[in-house]
């Protein structure tokens, strides 16, 4: 079975260019989050979505970051401007319902902004 | 004060030890826990739920203290493969909060 899948995996990005990061959540799955993990901050919820819809969005740190899910398969998080304090990995998973114990995570996307 | 709060380590130990990590929460209505286990460059991945009861799986053993609001995992004859990031996670209304990590080495 296919995971959560994002893309990029790797992004390297210069200060004030638009980064978009892609999740394809599991199939079935209700439920999307977006995480940002940084050695100082560990992990960190931005966003999660429900059912397509954005229920909580206290974690998105400034206006410059945005998420979207336009349907049940897609969702991307765009940082425009990048700044270099955004380089971290970020995260996104899926989950059947809100329970912990189904939350699975992709792999990431590594982004450095320089 | 952070959620949920962990000593980031690391923890030293020979193969064959016991070992045990302990996290603190701060929010009381907090409705579950769980342990996470991260290995370096790589993704979280659940490694197990945590009961009031305390529960054990294999050489694992979690506890939770809801009066303390302290949750505890122990490992039992360590294993080089179980060095990784153990995370501590207290989930609220729906949402997951992450402790920042205790990292594990296990060394030969």
């Amino acid at each position: 079975d296919a995971g959560v899948i994002q893309s990029p995996r790797h992004e390297v990005t210069e200060m004030g260019q638009e980064v978009t990061l892609r999740c394809k959540p599991i199939s079935g799955h209700d439920y999307l989050f977006w995480y940002r993990q940084t050695m100082m901050r560990g992990l960190e919820l931005l966003i999660y979505f429900n059912n397509n819809v954005p229920i909580d969005d206290s974690g998105m740190p400034e206006d410059r970051f945005s998420a979207k899910m336009p349907n049940a398969s897609f969702s991307t998080l765009k940082i425009q401007p990048s700044e270099p304090r955004d380089s971290a990995v970020y995260f996104c998973a899926s989950s059947l319902t809100a329970s912990g114990n189904t939350i699975y995570f992709g792999e990431g996307s590594w982004l450095t902004v320089v | 004060r952070k959620e949920v709060e962990q000593d980031p380590g690391p923890f030293n130990v020979p193969e064959g030890a016991t070992v045990a990590f302990n996290c603190t929460y701060s929010n009381s209505a907090s409705q579950s826990f769980f342990w996470y286990r991260q290995d370096c460059r790589k993704e979280p991945k659940l490694l197990m739920s945590v009961y009031s009861s305390g529960n054990e799986d294999g050489r694992f053993t979690a506890q939770l203290n809801r009066a303390s609001q302290y949750i505890s995992l122990l490992i039992r004859d360590s294993k080089l493969s179980d060095s990784a990031t153990y995370l501590c996670v207290v989930k609220g209304f729906q949402k997951l909060v992450f402790g920042t990590g205790t990292r594990l080495l296990v060394s030969p």
